[in-house]
């Protein structure tokens, strides 16, 4: 079984709202990941979480903010956001390389953001 | 950093024909070289993946071969289906790091 799950398909919010996105992989693996991805453009790394605790962050704004409550799940929760943010957001899971770095990810269908 | 230019944007075939997808990258200590799939309104689907110390792979129709002197890498569908048309996405790892780079896309349309 090689399925990421992410929940809600499409969310629509208002610039003052407060919701979260949520994510959740059964494979074992110790990496998770946010991507954002713009219409006909190619994914773009958020975040990293390595064994539950955030590694990567790629600059991006504070009303984003990740979290890992376990190693199955990752959620990104939205506060105060742009018009601009609206994307598809992705999710992806990995295993960790005996060596550090990046194995096969896999992908969850991801959530269609629309803010208002 | 890593850069992955990927070409070309589009690519329209007919249904039977080869395609061939190429990718160049600049970070010569990447190591890991992954593609996806992307149908409308779906996340990337992985469909082969090579590693620098592999220069060819092979799954079915799907082929992947690496020129790491070159630092380019190429996908190649042959007999193509009306069911392969989608977005194709290169990616490259740099060593020990946990990030994809993506190359820009390209857009494959099988014509029946």
């Amino acid at each position: 079984d090689t399925e990421v799950t992410q929940t809600p398909k499409h969310l629509v919010m208002g610039m003052t709202n407060k919701k979260s996105l949520k994510c959740e992989q059964h494979m074992g693996h110790r990496a998770m990941y946010w991507y954002k991805q713009k219409a006909k453009k190619p994914p773009e790394l958020m975040f990293v979480y390595s064994y539950e605790k955030l590694s990567i962050n790629e600059s991006v704004p504070s009303r984003f903010s990740p979290e890992c409550p376990n190693s199955s799940l990752l959620n990104l929760h939205l506060h105060a956001l742009q018009p601009e943010d609206s994307a598809l957001y992705l999710c992806a899971s990995s295993q960790i390389t005996s060596g550090g770095g990046t194995d096969t990810q896999y992908f969850g269908p991801g959530t269609r953001l629309t803010v208002l | 950093g890593e850069n992955v230019e990927q070409h070309p944007s589009t690519l329209s075939v007919q249904e039977g024909d080869s395609a061939v997808i190429k990718c160049t990258y600049s970070d010569s200590a990447s190591n890991y070289f992954p593609w996806y799939k992307q149908e409308l309104g779906k996340g990337p689907q992985l469909i082969i993946d090579i590693r620098s110390n592999v220069g060819e792979k092979k799954d079915q129709r799907i082929a992947v071969t690496l020129n790491k002197t070159a630092k380019h890498f190429s996908l190649h569908i042959t007999e193509t289906q009306p069911e392969d048309s989608a977005v194709y996405f290169c990616a490259a790892s740099p060593y020990n790091t946990d990030k994809l780079i993506f190359g820009t896309g390209t857009r494959l349309q099988v014509f029946p």
